[in-house]
């Protein structure tokens, strides 16, 4: 069955750093995303891409954070200049649909800025 | 503003039992969808059942069946004959018909135990 991938599983990383979070959605989907979850909080949208634009960003995703799809099959996730604050679950999800579309999520990157 | 909240931060069933997971919702749109998500350990969350607003009948997929009470804005999640495999957090999910493509509002996530 087709998943989402992401890599790495996890990541730890010194504060001011650039970390690249990578996915690889699931082939014939055309909308994907990037969610966070805090240690404890809960999960929390961060960014949805289609048509190799950003369709809708949270307050939490500031210029410090940017996401791109290279090669047509990965979708990274740009954190420019970490905070410890960053440290997080990351997580990746895909979909063949707009907004009643079910959302295939990937397995997570974890995330440790120290 | 949109919320949704999980009261139960964990709870325990026997195999073979039934359990109901309670998830609250506020929003000001009066199309959405609700969803339950269940993340086993270390493993990706997967859709367990959704519910269109505009439905008065409650959503069923196998054992997992909703309650769905649009006044009171409650959707709680019934799963019957429990499995030690449904073990997981799940957690409660709601999207804006209005809203954007894919901003899920998550609950903060009930952890489930089965006991055997």
């Amino acid at each position: 069955e087709p998943e989402v991938t992401q890599t790495p599983s996890h990541q730890v990383t010194q504060m001011g750093q650039e970390v690249i979070l990578r996915c690889v959605p699931i082939s014939n989907h055309l909308y994907f995303y990037w969610y966070r979850q805090i240690l404890g909080q809960k999960v929390e949208f961060l960014v949805s891409f289609y048509n190799n634009e950003i369709s809708e960003k949270s307050e939490i995703f500031d210029d410090q954070f940017s996401v791109e799809r290279p090669d047509g099959s990965n979708f990274t996730l740009k954190i420019r200049s970490t905070k410890l604050e960053d440290s997080a679950m990351y997580f990746c999800a895909s979909s063949d649909a707009g907004r009643t579309g079910e959302l295939f999520f990937g397995e997570g990157s974890r995330l440790t800025v120290l | 503003a949109q919320t949704v909240t999980q009261s139960q931060p964990e709870m325990s069933v026997q195999e073979a039992e039934t359990v109901t997971l309670s998830c609250t919702y506020d929003t000001s749109e009066s199309d959405y969808y609700l969803f339950w998500y269940k993340q086993p350990p270390s493993r990706q969350m997967i859709l367990v059942i959704r519910q269109e607003a505009y439905k008065q009948q409650n959503a069923t997929e196998n054992r997992f069946s909703v309650n769905f009470q649009k006044a009171a804005k409650s959707f709680s999640l019934k799963i019957s004959d429990s499995q030690l495999g449904d073990a997981a957090m799940y957690f409660c999910a709601l999207l804006n018909y209005g809203g954007s493509q894919g901003n899920l509002i998550f609950g903060k996530g009930t952890k489930l135990s089965v006991k055997p």
